[in-house]
């Protein structure tokens, strides 16, 4: 049973256009993150949703958008995508927000052309 | 503002030899999380430990331990013997629990290679 998952893995795709990035967390928590993981691997916070309710926004430009349905959900949705868009993007959950453990997604690897 | 220091960028080491890896932190809250993530080559975050900052004991966990000392800042990974398959790039996280909504703040991270 995957606890954190996101679709696709991989996505590639011209600049220009607009994309989603899905996540789903079967773990029953409360609370959703994006991290963007660059070319040097650092990570770093986008987004943070708790029940539903946009908690956390980072300097991130405004063609993200991140889209939560229901607790268990948090979507990603980029616009007139850009060459430095190109990165992974990490879903994570945890039950609370202040100082739980975060779990993490496999990842979504972005390629912007 | 919190920030996490992982100095050695790459750490190369020959199977079964003992290697530690350094974490050092700032914050000004008096509670706050210490967190350890694991990503192999196959890139998933995989967790490792969670340590509160009231909490200095150290850890062990199989080949694994952890030396959390608030007198330096410092939380270091030590695995013993390693193996080739530990070899990854292993992250250090803060977590901040009582100014507002936190998040975890990472360092650059640490490659470790292990060769045979």
């Amino acid at each position: 049973d995957t606890a954190v998952s996101q679709t696709p893995k991989y996505l590639v795709t011209q600049m220009g256009n607009d994309k989603s990035i899905k996540c789903e967390q079967n773990l029953g928590h409360d609370t959703m993150y994006w991290y963007k993981q660059d070319s040097k691997k650092f990570l770093k916070i986008m987004f943070s949703y708790n029940n539903k309710e946009l908690i956390i926004n980072e300097t991130v430009p405004n063609r993200f958008s991140p889209k939560s349905p229901d607790k268990a959900h948090l979507n990603l949705h980029i616009n007139s995508l850009e060459l430095g868009d190109s990165a992974v993007y990490f879903c994570a959950s945890s039950p609370r927000v202040k100082g739980d453990t975060q779990y993490f997604g496999p990842g979504t690897r972005l390629t912007v052309l | 503002a919190q920030k996490v220091t992982q100095a050695q960028t790459e750490i190369s080491v020959v199977e079964k030899e003992d290697v530690t890896l350094d974490c050092v932190y700032e914050t000004r809250d008096t509670t706050y999380y210490l967190f350890w993530y694991k990503q192999p080559p196959s890139g998933e975050l995989v967790f490792l430990i969670r340590r509160n900052s009231f909490d200095e004991q150290n850890e062990i966990s199989g080949r694994y331990s952890w030396n959390f000392q608030k007198s330096t800042s410092s939380f270091n990974f030590t695995i013993t013997a390693s193996q080739v398959v530990d070899s990854a790039v292993y992250f250090c996280a803060l977590s901040e629990a009582l100014s507002g909504y936190s998040t975890l703040t990472f360092g650059k991270g640490t490659m470790l290679l292990v060769s045979p």
